[in-house]
């Protein structure tokens, strides 16, 4: 019955190691959607795909990269993991940009080392 | 720039009592507004939305109010159960924006049996 899974829900990297996380829909949603989620912090979106239009938020860094093959896959690349990136990461979906309900998956707990 | 306020932070009641969580946004050109629950660790769970045109909106022991033009939203809880603890969050979305959710950093309910 899951909607919006998430892989891995836990992940260990060391500083500057690339990683990815991995997110994946039943929902054939139009809109996916990455947050971030730090410590006791209210999430922040970083970017979002609209099909296959990507939109990036002004603020998110560089070493943050995104990829949606097709509409049920979204990934999240972080190309050289900082101290600072450690952070729950969220994926959401909805059917479309502005009204509906946004879904959101269980995270990944991302820690650097 | 939007900004959203949840207060309290923090708030402890005992089981059976009601309650209410406020949430407050700067700007009240909103096109909706979500209330979420997130459990520790865990992802988010929609609660209610309640569109920019709407006043309330009820699910069960929830109701949630909208007062557009006062910038204010409240999350009244009935009968309260300790499987309610957890933290609450209220997000809005802006109109052309692509969906962006713009939280509050939550209100941490704890119901004591």
């Amino acid at each position: 019955d899951a909607m919006v899974i998430q892989n891995p829900r836990y992940q260990v990297t060391q500083f500057g190691k690339p990683v990815t996380l991995s997110c994946s829909q039943t929902l054939n949603h139009n809109v996916m959607y990455w947050y971030q989620q730090k410590s006791s912090q209210a999430p922040k979106l970083l970017f979002h795909y609209y099909d296959k239009d990507f939109n990036n938020e002004a603020d998110t860094p560089d070493n943050f990269q995104s990829r949606r093959p097709n509409t049920s896959f979204c990934f999240l690349d972080i190309r050289s993991p900082g101290l600072g990136d450690a952070a729950m990461y969220l994926c959401a979906t909805s059917r479309d940009p502005s009204a509906d309900t946004q879904y959101f998956g269980p995270g990944t707990r991302l820690t650097v080392l | 720039k939007q900004e959203v306020t949840q207060i309290p932070a923090a708030l402890s009641v005992p089981e059976g009592e009601n309650l209410v969580l406020n949430c407050s946004f700067t700007d009240s050109a909103i096109y909706n507004l979500q209330w979420f629950r997130q459990d520790p660790g865990k992802g988010l769970t929609s609660l209610l939305l309640i569109q920019s045109s709407q006043r309330e909106q009820t699910s069960g022991r929830l109701n949630a109010s909208l007062d557009k033009s006062s910038g204010r939203s409240t999350l009244y809880i009935a009968a309260s159960q300790p499987g309610d603890s957890a933290t609450y969050l209220c997000a809005v979305t802006l109109y052309n924006q692509g969906g962006k959710l713009i939280f509050g950093q939550g209100t941490e309910l704890s119901v004591k049996p």
